[in-house]
């Protein structure tokens, strides 16, 4: 069975940090990829996406992440982050195939200090 | 164009009461989604329909939960007798197409449910 992976529950950076989020999958083919973002009391917002081709995708708001298949990982990147980035992300996987079931993990809540 | 809207936005309950929550998606999307999640949780899909057929309704805990979506447009979800542990945001999420890599989920606010 797939499962995601976040390992951090909580992340603090300083604003105008960079910033790095873990997401690992655990998968027998290479899923879609996803991360959302939730902002307090509302609902998910895709921040981006990897389906094939270059690893590296960019997403809104200055977000990118990284597809490796060698680690089973697809971490999210900031270069900057500002103190709006504040808020749940969380990272989600769906078969290339079959049912239409997106897979979230736990979510990594991001804290930007002033 | 309007979003994903959910309603109500917050429900307190006792344990053993009813409840039901209704799900607007996007016009034209034919793909529709419930997901249950729990206080610092990601979402976990309970049931998903295209038109008004479920495609998979296999997590729904079918004793307690049910979902209709009659004419393929609006849903509802309904707990009939809700427990403690149901407390968590239920989440609706629409989507155009069944499956494949342009079949971006849409998500609604949610709707917070607390069983006392």
């Amino acid at each position: 069975a797939q499962s995601v992976t976040q390992p951090d529950a909580r992340v603090t950076v300083s604003e105008g940090a960079s910033l790095q989020l873990r997401c690992k999958y655990s998968s027998s083919v290479t899923p879609y990829l996803f991360w959302y973002v939730q902002y307090p009391r509302q609902g998910l917002q895709l921040l981006l996406k990897y389906y094939s081709g270059d690893p590296v995708v960019q997403g809104v708001n200055g977000f990118e992440a990284e597809f490796s298949k060698s680690n089973s990982s697809f971490h999210l990147r900031k270069a900057s982050v500002h103190w709006s980035d504040s808020a749940v992300y969380f990272c989600a996987v769906r078969y290339t195939g079959g049912a239409d079931r997106l897979t979230f993990g736990k979510g990594t809540q991001l804290i930007i200090q002033p | 164009e309007a979003g994903v809207t959910q309603s109500p936005r917050y429900a307190v309950l006792q344990e053993g009461q009813a409840v039901s929550f209704w799900c607007d998606p996007i016009s034209g999307h034919d793909t529709l989604y419930w997901y249950q999640q729990p206080r610092d949780q990601g979402p976990q899909l309970l049931v998903y329909f295209r038109d008004e057929a479920v495609i998979d309704n296999s997590q729904l805990p079918s004793d307690r939960f049910s979902a209709v979506r009659p004419k393929g447009t609006n849903s509802t979800l309904k707990i009939q007798s809700a427990k403690q542990g149901d407390t968590a945001t239920y989440l609706c999420a629409s989507s155009a197409g069944l499956g494949g890599r342009g079949a971006e989920q849409f998500f609604g606010p949610g709707t917070r449910l607390t069983v006392l």
